[in-house]
């Protein structure tokens, strides 16, 4: 199994700022994923983490908007620059240490743009 | 985009059997189904998962058909914490393997 930590678990933010949310695990994964859930709405993949190299993007989801950092195999930040309401959202992410095993999700960070 | 078809949401009386439905139809030999379920304002949670027989652990059984193009997940004695939106889940392509992609699932409403 996998734990899963996010920071901060939600937050009020100004229009036009940045916020950056941190997922800590506690083994070491090889890759990690983001999504988004909208508000009433089911999940969607925004990037796959890889450590060592560049985020892989899911369409419609680029890099300027949600870089992501991968500094290690337990940690990843995920950023959502510039903000507008419409990114009000509940980020999560999520883990899945091995092929043809579940997947693990952290409990999400719940954002609200104003 | 995943590639299941569930009924958008589901009553259940308190401590009868909850049968959710799920359509894969397009499903590929090696592809596994999942199911997942999220508590309001929770992270998902892992039900269980199958390849073609039938499963069963402590929360659910899976039962898979023989062609393997839909899935039940069965809660045996559903309770008023079983009420979240479960999401059942198929491997889209070989190689996006470790990938999660997520449909609509179906709200089930647990009633006392």
């Amino acid at each position: 199994s996998a734990v899963i930590s996010q920071k901060p678990s939600r937050d009020i933010c100004q229009r036009g700022t940045s916020l950056t949310i941190q997922c800590q695990v506690d083994s070491q994964v090889t890759m990690m994923f983001w999504y988004r859930q909208q508000p009433g709405q089911s999940l969607t993949l925004i990037a796959t983490a890889n450590q060592g190299s560049e985020a892989t993007y899911e369409s419609g989801f680029v890099i300027d908007k949600f870089p992501i950092s991968r500094p290690n195999l337990t940690f990843s930040t995920l950023t959502v620059s510039n903000m507008s309401p419409e990114d009000s959202s509940i980020y999560l992410c999520s883990v899945r240490p091995f092929v043809n095993t579940e997947a693990f999700f952290g409990q999400g960070t719940r954002l609200t743009v104003v | 985009d995943a590639k299941t078809t569930q009924p958008p949401s589901m009553d259940c009386a308190e401590g009868r059997a909850a049968n959710l439905p799920c359509n894969h139809s397009t499903i590929s030999g090696n592809e596994y189904v999942y199911w997942y379920r999220q508590i309001h304002s929770q992270g998902p949670q892992y039900i269980i998962h199958g390849l073609k027989n039938n499963e069963t652990n402590e929360m659910a059984s899976l039962i898979i058909t023989e062609d393997r193009k839909s899935s039940t997940l069965i809660l045996p004695h559903a309770t008023l914490r079983d009420t979240a939106v479960y999401y059942c889940i198929v491997r889209v392509v070989p190689y996006n393997f470790n990938k999660f992609y997520f449909g609509s699932g179906t709200k089930l409403n647990v009633k006392p």
